[in-house]
């Protein structure tokens, strides 16, 4: 099982310019989520999905879009990238959104937005 | 209000040593789960230990146990026989249940920093 991986591992972009990050998982979990991670800070939730054509908004959700057309991937867009959006980001899945289920992280994508 | 906090932004330790790392949070729900990750500096981030606020022992694998203290509301990591490759960042996170449980998301907390000295 490769688990959660994510595509592509870095990428440099420049303002305004789109792109999208793949989040596939093989472990046949429910819930995937996006999240960010920025210099001396923790994680925070971008969005989340629930299931196969569900999404919803975490709490920084402002300049992304995700899409989960399919149980295993699930997609994260940035429609006109700013500076601000220059981060880590990791995509994580799980069995369920219980309280005690463990959340799997993929390898992380590396942005830079200049 | 933040609802996990962890005081260290950096911790040494000897190798062979045990190493404490801190970690306090904050919820009004009865049900939640305390989780432990390590991301070395390859950015992975890989789960290490989760403790249920129902369960009535500490959590432990291996060398990682969770010192659970649930009216200090504190979950802290120990780490015993600090290795080398123990170096690395290390979060708390917690995932609240009931209505706070919001599909299931991690809080985290900013990380301790830990680096194991030969």
């Amino acid at each position: 099982n490769a688990g959660v991986t994510q595509t592509p591992k870095f990428r440099v972009l420049k303002t305004g310019q789109s792109m999208t990050l793949l989040c596939a998982q093989d472990m046949n979990h429910e819930y995937m989520y996006w999240y960010r991670q920025d210099p001396g800070m923790g994680l925070r939730l971008i969005h989340y999905s629930v299931g196969e054509g569900t999404t919803a908004k975490g709490e920084v959700p402002d300049g992304y879009n995700v899409s989960r057309l399919k149980k295993q991937n699930f997609l994260l867009g940035l429609e006109s990238a700013a500076p601000s959006q220059t981060s880590v980001y990791f995509c994580a899945s799980s069995y369920s959104g219980g309280h005690g289920e463990t959340q799997y992280f993929g390898p992380g994508t590396r942005l830079t937005v200049l | 209000a933040q609802k996990i906090t962890q005081t260290q932004p950096g911790m040494f330790v000897q190798e062979k040593e045990a190493v404490t790392l801190d970690c306090t949070y904050d919820t009004s729900d009865p049900s939640y789960g305390l989780f432990w990750y390590k991301q070395p500096s390859s950015g992975e981030m890989i789960f290490l230990i989760y403790q249920g606020s129902y369960d009535q022992q500490n959590a432990t694998e291996g060398r990682y146990s969770l010192n659970f203290q649930k009216a200090r509301k504190s979950a802290n990591l120990v780490i015993s026989a600090s290795q080398l490759g123990d170096s690395a960042m290390y979060f708390c996170a917690m995932r609240e249940g009931g209505i706070y449980n919001q599909g299931g998301k991690l809080i985290f907390g900013q990380g301790t920093e830990l680096s194991v000295k030969p």
